[in-house]
């Protein structure tokens, strides 16, 4: 099946600070991506649609200035989470469909921690 | 607006079998999803219906009545590394995945 990988799979940042974090398709190219974010014990909460060649797609209450969403290639996306904060801190997925409306791949997560 | 309803917990037995509900209204339907979580990983697939009736696969079946807005998930042999989070979710008319709340199965020996 089709490979989808993030990293980093972890990180510690101090408030205030960016953290980028990337989304490749390994083995497949992907216009679209999705990227997702899920507190502990929740459910996962769709953040934005990355676009390739285009501007991303913010759900409703997702600030794109401060979750900054660039998708350069057929392969990769990028989330810089800006000035970032304690309440920040979470689990983030991006996922990228093989065709329009196919199974979606997910990446392995990162895990954000902003102290 | 769009919802999708699934149990929060639910608790079964090793060897036993589980059926975890997932009923939906959404703004159009382009299939149906079924995931399985285990604690701080990405979800990963687990069933796509997109036409009425039940898919088998192995030990897990996915069934699907699009006029009831209603999927099953059926789980035999439970073993207990199927101790996870199960999420339902279903591809509305924009193609979005719409998700459930998931769904915590708890297998106990």
């Amino acid at each position: 099946g089709a490979v989808v990988s993030q990293h980093p799979s972890w990180v510690i940042c101090k408030s205030g600070t960016s953290v980028k974090i990337e989304c490749r398709s390994l083995d497949f190219q992907a216009t679209t991506m999705f990227w997702y974010r899920q507190f502990p014990k929740q459910s996962l909460m769709l953040m934005a649609t990355s676009n390739e060649g285009s501007k991303a797609t913010y759900e409703q209450g997702v600030e794109k200035d401060k979750f900054l969403i660039n998708h350069a290639s057929l392969t990769l996306s990028t989330l810089t989470v800006t000035s970032a904060h304690p309440e920040d801190s979470s689990f983030y997925i991006c996922s990228a469909p093989t065709d329009e409306w196919g199974e979606q791949y997910f990446g392995p997560g990162t895990r954000l921690t902003v102290t | 607006g769009q919802n999708i309803d699934q149990p929060t917990e639910m608790t079964a037995t090793e060897g036993a079998i589980v059926q975890i509900n997932c009923t939906y209204q959404t703004s159009g339907f382009n299939g149906l999803f079924w995931y399985q979580q285990h604690a701080g990983e990405a979800p990963t697939f687990l069933s796509y219906n997109v036409l009425d009736g039940l898919e088998e696969k192995g030990r897990f079946s996915s069934f699907l009545s699009r006029s009831k807005g209603y999927s099953y998930l059926l789980l035999k042999e439970l073993q207990m590394k199927d101790s996870a989070s199960y999420l339902c979710a279903v591809l509305d008319s924009n193609y979005q995945l719409i998700w459930g709340a998931g769904t915590k199965l708890i297998i106990k020996p």
